[in-house]
């Protein structure tokens, strides 16, 4: 079956700009999560999505936002981009069954502020 | 901030050798998760160990896990050339939805 399709795979926007984001998890996966990966801060949780709510956030500031339609494909959108928010974006969807599968992640999309 | 610290930072080793690599965590947690990222592209995640289970296998993976000491380590036998990647321990505290706590990630290099 697909993987988690992220795009796009790449994008540059200049700051001060916004961007948005997509994720279409696994079919049948209704939790979606965004993560953003930055040499200096590694790995870092942004939010998660269940059932269209989110269910957890992270400590990202107000201009990061999300939300997750009704066939589960998710969007995340930054606004008033800084060039500090230049980052890889990673997507990862589950079933819920997470003690034995985990979490399956999409690619990402690479955010160059510039 | 990152909960998990992992050591070494950096390992590189010669096929055929095992690769270990360490990882420290701060709170309590519902399972601990391994992950592998090459080049900068999506994690595939390599195993899951919960938090009653201190031994696990999976092919040439073993992962252990001492919640007494919060800390975890991976072992990789019988290293190969595409194992070089990038290696993340991630804890999952969360009884209800999911929230990842990643650690800064021990580049493995497994030369030929």
């Amino acid at each position: 079956k697909a993987g988690v399709t992220q795009t796009p795979r790449y994008l540059i926007k200049t700051r001060g700009q916004q961007v948005t984001l997509s994720c279409s998890p696994i079919s049948g996966h209704r939790s979606v999560s965004w993560y953003q990966q930055t040499p200096g801060q590694g790995l870092q949780f942004l939010f998660e999505y269940f059932s269209e709510t989110q269910r957890n956030k992270g400590n990202f500031p107000g201009r990061f936002s999300g939300r997750q339609f009704s066939n589960s494909r998710s969007e995340m959108n930054v606004s008033t981009l800084e060039l500090g928010d230049s980052a890889l974006y990673l997507c990862a969807s589950s079933s819920g069954q997470l003690q034995t599968y985990g979490y399956t992640f999409g690619s990402g999309t690479r955010l160059t502020v510039v | 901030s990152q909960q998990g610290e992992e050591d070494p930072q950096a390992l590189s080793i010669q096929e055929g050798e095992n690769a270990t690599m360490n990882c420290s965590y701060k709170t309590s947690i519902n399972n601990l998760q391994w992950y592998r990222q090459n080049s900068g592209r999506g994690l595939v995640h390599l195993i899951l160990i919960r938090s009653n289970e201190r031994e696990k296998h999976s092919g040439r993976l073993r992962v252990t896990l001492d919640t007494s000491k919060k800390s975890s380590s991976l072992l990789i036998t019988a290293s190969r050339a595409a194992d070089t990647a990038s290696y993340f321990c991630a804890t999952d505290r969360d009884t209800s939805g999911s929230r990842l706590t990643f650690g800064e990630g021990t580049q493995l290099t497994v030369n030929p």
